[in-house]
């Protein structure tokens, strides 16, 4: 089982540039969360996906911040335009196996909007 | 080693001691509880988890202990080892799988 996949792992960008975060669960999982997590605010919850339908989007900043989950198999985290306040690392995890609850953690992506 | 709830998020313990993370939760209807680690540079790992309707389960090394009267969850490490130096979160299942999280308690080993 390769796990939940992110890309890119670092992606530094220009404020104003757009970013896109890109997400691959684990197969078999129905359950698609996105976090951030900084220092100041720890691990905040921005969406969550139940069967490729966003479920709660509450923790979603602004609307700079869209997320979309085509299919089973993919998930994307767009910021446009970014902001140097977006710089954190942006984790996928997703959950729904034999244990519901259980959230599997990918890599993360380390975003550095400059 | 010991840390009291989340205004005391470091914790440095000698090699080979027990260590104990203590966690307070906010919600009484959350079912659900989880511990996990997070290495620098990686995502949270599953550690343990343990339901309501238990107050101890025990894993490898690791123990969990559960009071609901005082709404405090705790993280047991036996032996502790120079790979358990990472930060520790506790979660509550709070709804439709949704776990909220906790900000942390940094463990660091000293040999």
């Amino acid at each position: 089982d390769a796990g939940v996949i992110q890309s890119p792992r670092h992606e530094v960008t220009e404020m104003g540039q757009e970013v896109t975060l890109r997400c691959k669960p684990i197969s078999g999982h129905n359950s698609l969360f996105w976090y951030r997590q900084t220092m100041m605010r720890g691990l905040e919850l921005l969406i969550y996906f139940n069967n490729n339908v966003p479920i709660d989007d509450s923790g979603m900043p602004e609307d700079r911040f869209s997320a979309k989950m085509p299919n089973a198999s993919f998930s994307t985290l767009k910021i446009q335009p970014s902001e140097p306040r977006d710089s954190a690392v942006y984790f996928c995890a997703s959950s729904g196996g034999q244990s519901s609850y259980e959230q599997y953690f990918g890599p993360g992506t380390r975003l550095t909007v400059t | 080693g010991e840390s009291v709830g989340l205004h005391l998020p470091t914790l440095s313990v000698q090699e080979g001691d027990n260590s104990i993370i203590n966690c307070a939760y906010s919600n009484s209807a959350s079912d659900y509880f989880i511990w996990y680690k997070q290495e620098s540079g990686k995502g949270p790992q599953f550690i343990i988890d343990i339901r309501s309707n238990m107050d101890k389960r025990q894993g490898q090394r690791v123990t969990v202990l559960l009071n609901k009267t005082v709404k405090h969850l705790s993280l047991q490490i036996a032996a502790t080892q120079p790979g358990d130096s990472a930060v520790y979160f506790c979660a509550e299942n709070t709804s439709d799988y949704k776990l909220s999280f906790g900000a942390g308690t940094t463990v660091t080993v000293r040999a």
